[in-house]
C-alpha cells in the first residue's frame, strides 16, 4: 500500500529551527509537496520538490532524497504565527496525491 | 479574488437527509477535487474531475457523488448522509499542466450529521 510518515506532533521555541520529516512509500513518485493549515483554515502551498536537494524559499526550506523516499521542511526564525500544521503530499505514478496525517507544529515563546 | 467559494460553510444535517455542497473556482482550472478530512487522518481524496464533462472516484467514494457540467462549478452530493459523513470538506482546484500542479484550496465546509 502507500504510506507517507510524518510525526505527529512538534514543539519548537520562537527564534529556532525547526525540521519536520516526512517519509514516503508510493507507487511512483512525481513530485513531493509541503502545505501549511492553520486551525480551522485551509491548506495552503509551501513548496514543490521533484528533483533530490534542498528548494529555499524565504525562512523555509525543502529538501527531498528520491533514494531514500525521504524529505523535510525546514523552517528557520521561528515565529509564533508558524504554529500549524504541515502536511507532506506525494504525486504517485498517476498523478493522484497521497497526503500524510501532518504534523502539529505548537511554538512556544 | 475570489479563487475557490465552498458554500455552505457549516452545517447540521439529520441522517437520512440529502446535502449539496457547492465549489465555485475562478482561476479556470481544469481539475477538481473534493477531498474530506478527519482528525488524526490525512486529507482524503472523495471525487475528482480532470476536465469539465468528466469524473473520477477517489479512496473514499462511497455515498459521495458529483458532476462536472462546466470549468467552473463541481458540486458534492450526499444522497443519504450517516454519521460518519461527518466531517470538514475541502473543494480543491489545479492546474493539470505548465505548472507545479499546486492545489489551492476553498475554505472548507463543516458538516456535522447527526
Amino acid at each position: 500500500g502507500q504510506n507517507i510518515d510524518q510525526p505527529t506532533e512538534m514543539t519548537a521555541t520562537e527564534g529556532a529551527i525547526v525540521q519536520i520529516n516526512c517519509t514516503y512509500q508510493t507507487s511512483g513518485f512525481n513530485g513531493l509537496f509541503w502545505y501549511q493549515q492553520h486551525a480551522g483554515e485551509a491548506p495552503t502551498f509551501l513548496s514543490y520538490n521533484v528533483l533530490d536537494g534542498l528548494e529555499e524559499k524565504g525562512r523555509f526550506s525543502s529538501f527531498l532524497s528520491r533514494s531514500k523516499g525521504y524529505s523535510y521542511l525546514l523552517l528557520k526564525e521561528l515565529q509564533m504565527k508558524d504554529s500549524a500544521s504541515y502536511l507532506c503530499a506525494v504525486w504517485d505514478s498517476n498523478y493522484q496525491l497521497i497526503w500524510g496525517a501532518g504534523t502539529k507544529l505548537i511554538i512556544k515563546p | 479574488i475570489a479563487g475557490i467559494t465552498q458554500a455552505p460553510t457549516s452545517q447540521i444535517l439529520a441522517a437520512g437527509r440529502r446535502m449539496t455542497l457547492r465549489c465555485t473556482q475562478d482561476m479556470r482550472h481544469n481539475a477538481m477535487y473534493w477531498y474530506r478530512q478527519d482528525l488524526g487522518l490525512g486529507l482524503r481524496l472523495i471525487h475528482y474531475s480532470n476536465t469539465a464533462g468528466t469524473t473520477g472516484k477517489g479512496e473514499v467514494p462511497d455515498g459521495y457523488s458529483v458532476s462536472r457540467a462546466n470549468t467552473d462549478d463541481f458540486p458534492l452530493t450526499l444522497a443519504s448522509a450517516v454519521p460518519s459523513q461527518t466531517s470538514v470538506y475541502f473543494c480543491a482546484s489545479s492546474e493539470i499542466s505548465g505548472s507545479t500542479g499546486e492545489l489551492f484550496f476553498g475554505e472548507g465546509s463543516r458538516l456535522t450529521v447527526l
